[in-house]
């Protein structure tokens, strides 16, 4: 069983929409990432959490820890977030490590 | 600052030969990750390096080797290619000696092997 899931794997969307993606883990973690995949490939890192919740922009990332469940908020959405989103842990044993969600593809359309 | 920089791009090889992907950093970073994408799995961790000198094993080590002579530098060698290393492979740094910090990616590079 993969110890990072994310739903859903597949997301389309009208521009304007509000869209949350969700990461669920199973093991104990010291902090979690969400990135970016754009379409010709590149990726950059959008949070890295521990706790709470964290906003940038339009893009709002909670975690809860003790419901080993964390999610990324995109508001008004655009054509412009259409991109691969991925979660990954630290567990907190192995700091040394990043261990990947499979990723959520998201399209928007205007 | 280039960031993170990978050469070559795309590169196509054939079953048995070796080669090496670049990777540099002009940020500084101690850690640095190479992984590789498939489709329809997560990235993998192949390996990472918490600095100069260090290099340690991730998920997925065999058939590739690793050295860090420098802080900037991070090649990863493919020993003898098969036809299962055909992937997408990221590098990745980042400014701590761990994952616990922000990841910064190198554009990829794109391997056939045939």
């Amino acid at each position: 069983k993969n110890e990072v899931e994310q739903s859903p794997q597949n997301l389309t969307a009208q521009e304007g929409e509000f869209i949350t993606i969700n990461c669920s883990y199973s093991v104990g973690i010291s902090a979690l990432h969400w990135l970016q995949q754009h379409p010709g490939g590149g990726i950059v890192s959008l949070f890295m959490l521990s706790s709470g919740k964290k906003k940038h922009g339009r893009l709002i990332a909670t975690i809860n820890i003790q419901e080993k469940h964390s999610s990324l908020h995109i508001t008004a959405s655009h054509p412009r977030d259409s991109a691969v989103y991925i979660c990954a842990i630290v567990k907190v044993w192995n700091t040394d490590k990043l261990i990947f969600g499979t990723g959520t593809r998201l399209q928007v359309f205007p | 600052n280039a960031g993170v920089t990978q050469t070559p791009k795309f590169q196509v090889l054939k079953t048995g030969q070796s080669m090496t992907l670049q990777c540099a950093q002009d940020m500084n970073h101690e850690y640095m990750s190479w992984y590789r994408q498939d489709p329809g799995m997560g990235l993998r961790l192949i390996h990472y390096s918490v600095g100069a000198g260090i290099t340690d094993q991730g998920e997925v080590p065999n058939g590739y080797n690793v050295s860090r002579s420098t802080t900037e530098d991070f090649p990863l060698r493919l020993l003898s290619a098969a036809p299962s290393q055909t992937s997408v492979y990221f590098c990745a740094s980042s400014p701590g000696t761990g994952a616990n910090y922000e990841q910064y990616f190198g554009p990829g590079t794109r391997l056939t092997v045939t």
